[in-house]
């Protein structure tokens, strides 16, 4: 059964330094999202991306952040200068009709 | 922002009981969704709801999408040990590429 992934795992970095995490979502899904959960917390909506584009944003979802889709089959989200507060597990979705299926998510851990 | 709530916040029963939690919104959603997530996994859709009034099965699992458009529930009968982790009611307002909003999560524990 197809199924989203997402690299690494896990991240460790520094603050103030910039992270990339990757997802290739199922191969014939036309959207694409991410969502981040803080340790113990909901899972909230960063952003989602349809035709190249951005769609609509959170207000998480600020100039730190930024997604590309850089050929067919990866979508990367980027985090210019990391934040303590952006350690979290961060979840790319995906979706053809109406259901979104997750990603396992990568643990980002900012010391 | 729109805003769910969900309960109970977390459950203890014991193997083969059912179980039942919901969401309410303050506002209306198009779509309902429930997923569980467990331990450092991502969320996995369980059941996806998407007219007022309907009642889907997935299993021993049914779900329901509220005729107002405003509230689900999700039961859970003859639980199993399998069931533990945490359960998501979700909505999407509306189609296109709306994201979902979450509720913060029902912990179901299950006692042998």
């Amino acid at each position: 059964e197809p199924e989203v992934t997402q690299t690494p795992s896990h991240q460790v970095t520094q603050m103030g330094q910039e992270v990339i995490l990757r997802c290739v979502p199922i191969s014939n899904h036309l959207y694409f999202y991410w969502y981040r959960q803080i340790l113990g917390q909901k899972v909230e909506f960063l952003v989602s991306f349809y035709n190249n584009e951005i769609s609509e944003k959170s207000e998480i979802f600020d100039d730190q952040f930024s997604v590309e889709r850089p050929d067919g089959s990866n979508f990367t989200l980027k985090i210019r200068s990391t934040k303590l507060e952006d350690s979290a597990m961060y979840f790319c979705a995906s979706r053809m009709a109406n259901e979104q299926f997750f990603g396992p998510g990568t643990r980002l851990t900012v010391l | 922002g729109q805003q769910l709530n969900q309960s109970p916040q977390s459950m203890f029963i014991q193997e083969g009981e059912d179980v039942s939690m919901n969401c309410t919104s303050s506002s209306i959603f198009n779509t309902w969704l429930w997923y569980k997530q467990d331990p450092g996994e991502g969320p996995v859709l369980l059941i996806a709801l998407y007219k007022a009034g309907e009642l889907t099965s997935n299993g021993r699992l049914t779900a329901q999408f509220g005729i107002t458009r405003k509230d689900s529930f999700l039961n859970i009968s003859a639980s199993i040990p399998s069931d533990v982790g945490i359960y998501f009611c979700a909505g999407q307002l509306g189609g296109g590429a709306d994201g979902l909003t979450f509720g913060k999560g029902t912990h179901l524990i299950i006692q042998p």
